[in-house]
């Protein structure tokens, strides 16, 4: 079956502008959770939605923000976008509600900002 | 706020040798799950340990989640070109609202 999908995989943006990350879960996951990767400093969580709801957040700004839609899937959105947004942004999906079946990856969009 | 410490950082073994990396929590853990990273990649699920006592393994790769369900580790016997990487652990904590809590990574380096 497949797996997480997101798109794009790669993305140049210039300072101040607004970027929209999506992606689609693992058919039947109903979690996703966003992550925040830079060489260095390991998975900074953003947060996790589950039906639609979202269900943790992590301490990023609020430039910084999701939904997911009523098929799980889900987007990200970076508004006023800093040098310091340059970063792997990695998608997990989760069967269960608990993630007790660890969770799947997607392949991350690589976003750069210039 | 709740932690899970992750050590060492980097670890530099020669093939062959033996890795080990430790994950503590100042709390009771729910339950921990282990991923691997390889370089260029995204992390891929390994494991989850959930019982007190715990021990798994998978091939070379050995994990233990402590007693006190506080503590993991993963051993790697005999280390391989393909284990280079870096492994996570993340643990949930009963009251986390199923939110994990990441370690920082250990990376597994192979001596030329």
């Amino acid at each position: 079956k497949a797996g997480v999908t997101q798109t794009p995989r790669y993305l140049i943006k210039t300072r101040g502008q607004q970027v929209t990350l999506s992606c689609s879960p693992i058919s039947g996951h109903r979690s996703v959770s966003w992550y925040q990767q830079t060489p260095g400093q390991g998975l900074q969580f953003l947060f996790e939605y589950f039906s639609e709801t979202q269900r943790n957040k992590g301490n990023f700004p609020g430039r910084f923000s999701g939904r997911q839609f009523s098929n799980s899937r889900s987007e990200m959105n970076v508004s006023t976008l800093e040098l310091g947004d340059s970063a792997l942004y990695l998608c997990a999906s989760s069967y269960t509600g608990t993630g007790d079946y660890g969770y799947t990856f997607g392949s991350g969009t690589r976003l750069t900002v210039v | 706020g709740q932690q899970v410490m992750q050590i060492p950082q980097y670890q530099h073994v020669q093939e062959g040798e033996d890795f080990t990396t430790y994950c503590n929590s100042s709390t009771t853990l729910s339950n921990i799950q282990w991923y691997k990273q390889r370089p260029g990649g995204h992390p891929v699920f390994l494991i989850q340990l959930v019982k007190s006592g715990e021990v798994k393994k998978q091939k070379r790769l050995t994990f233990q989640f402590g007693e006190a369900k506080k503590n993991s580790s993963l051993h790697i016997t005999a280390t391989q070109t393909t284990d280079v990487g870096t492994y996570f652990c993340a643990g949930r904590y009963m009251d986390s609202n199923y939110q994990l809590i990441w370690g920082a990574g250990t990376k597994l380096i192979i001596k030329p």
